[in-house]
């Protein structure tokens, strides 16, 4: 069961400026839990894309960047690229559930 | 570098328990962190099951502790998860991954196992 909210779709031309935001209610990112963020190619494993907010793991490009507010977070990306279209999760902690939980995901199209 | 393979049957009928294993190589479970199932039913999106400690320590999904069961097999450097009672609403993917509680998340994923329920 997904209990933060993602646009379900967002899209944008090469080049181009993408956010995607993620949205919980305090128990999780408002809690002071930190929020990750991976990205799934069809077919294929997620991987991590953003963890801590905004720490890129070894290999991430710098055009992908995170960030948290209240009870609130997004992925930007930045010079979007043909081979950024994917789906996009973000992931925190429930406290109250003591559980992990996920976005709902974003699909990025690239026009 | 660490690598997790997940194995599973591929089909399994309705009511019957699902087995599956996550063999893991270049680090031995015994010696620290936390390993994970996730699930990702078709189409949809990504759902957690269950995590457990290399000392052995366990935690569940509420949705989901009354049916599964996760374990640690150290001698073989794998770990497994139990399904009990299934339905065609288990049916996904199946991962299993290094889960990272310094800041809660999954940092190192297998590629997956599709689990199908059906008579």
């Amino acid at each position: 069961q997904s209990v933060l909210t993602q646009p379900p779709s967002v899209s944008g031309a090469p080049g181009q400026r993408v956010t995607i935001s993620c949205t919980g209610i305090s128990s999780k990112i408002g809690a002071g839990y930190d929020v990750h963020w991976y990205q799934q190619f069809p077919g294929t494993a997620p991987k991590v894309l953003i963890y801590g907010n905004n720490n890129r793991p070894s290999g991430v490009p710098d055009r992908f960047s995170g960030s948290k507010s209240g009870t609130s977070a997004s992925l930007a990306i930045s010079g979007l690229q043909a081979e950024d279209e994917a789906d996009y999760y973000c992931q925190s902690y429930d406290r109250t559930l003591s559980a992990y939980v996920f976005g709902t995901g974003t699909k990025v199209t690239v026009l | 570098q660490v690598q997790l393979q997940e194995s599973g049957p591929g089909l399994v009928k309705p009511s019957e328990t699902l087995s599956l294993t996550c063999n893991v190589s270049g680090y031995s479970i015994s010696s620290g962190y936390y390993w994970a199932w996730m699930r990702q039913p078709p189409g949809k999106g990504l759902e957690w099951i269950a995590t457990i400690y290399h000392y052995g320590s366990t935690y569940y999904n509420p949705s989901l502790q009354s049916r599964v069961t996760i374990s640690l097999d150290t001698p073989n450097n794998q770990f497994s998860l139990r399904v009990t009672s299934v339905t065609a609403a288990d049916t996904a993917v199946y991962y299993c991954a290094r889960d990272r509680r310094d800041y809660y998340y999954m940092d190192v994923w297998g590629k997956g196992t599709m689990v199908s329920v059906s008579s």
